[in-house]
């Protein structure tokens, strides 16, 4: 069974504060991605990096960077966080071969105040 | 850009009954298309997909049709249960790496 994992179910952080988002697959997959889910919006790429080192922007990038060091971990960063980034985070991953399904971790509840 | 339009935004259901959601895709290159389940709290999983070469496929209740044509595939869930109470999000697919999702779908099964 795939296993995602992200770092926090619930976050609360200031605004301005630096936010860090962690996400772990077990799979050896290659490629990992980050959502935001928000009502009515479904679920929108923000990020996604096929390769350790590589990534990609998604359909809305700004606000947030990420990190790829390890073929298991995708970090998401919230270099300065504002309010209407307060939402919830999905983590997913894929693998080379299926790379089209994507296997998602348990989402984290960001609020920025 | 590509999009991906999702119908209704809300259902509900009488238990037994059949559920349908729609969706329209904008992409002609689209080849792949998945159905993802989310539970209340729970991450989006997986239930069904469908890819280009097929019109029909079907998993005990759950079944999936495509129209590349008209560029439209729909979820059928027949004799519906509480626990098909969930949002379903659509999506669409070229191959590559990114997924297109629909706004999801809130299924209410009522008892």
């Amino acid at each position: 069974d795939v296993k995602v994992t992200q770092s926090s179910r619930y976050l609360v952080k200031r605004t301005g504060e630096k936010v860090f988002l962690e996400c772990v697959q077990d799979m050896d997959h290659e490629n990992m991605f980050w959502y935001r889910q928000d009502p009515g919006l479904g679920l929108r790429l923000i990020y996604f990096s096929y390769d350790v080192k590589m990534k990609e922007k998604g359909d809305i990038p700004e606000g947030y960077s990420v990190s790829r060091e390890k073929k298991e971990r995708f970090s998401l960063i919230l270099e300065s966080a504002s309010t209407n980034q307060t939402s919830m985070y999905l983590c997913a991953s894929s693998g080379q071969g299926r790379r089209e399904t994507q296997y998602f971790g348990p989402g984290t509840r960001l609020l920025v105040l | 850009g590509e999009n991906v339009e999702q119908h209704p935004s809300t259902l509900s259901v009488q238990e037994g009954d059949s559920a349908v959601i729609k969706c329209t895709y904008s992409d002609s290159a689209s080849n792949y298309f998945p159905w993802y389940k989310q539970e209340l709290g729970k991450r989006p999983q997986l239930i069904i997909d469908i890819r280009s070469n097929v019109g029909e496929k079907k998993d005990q209740r759950i079944a999936v049709t495509l129209n590349k044509t008209a560029k439209h595939f729909s979820l059928h869930i027949t004799e519906t249960q509480p626990e098909d109470s969930a949002v379903y999000f659509c999506a669409a697919s070229t191959g590559g790496f990114k997924t297109i999702f629909g706004a999801g779908t809130r299924l209410f099964v009522k008892a």
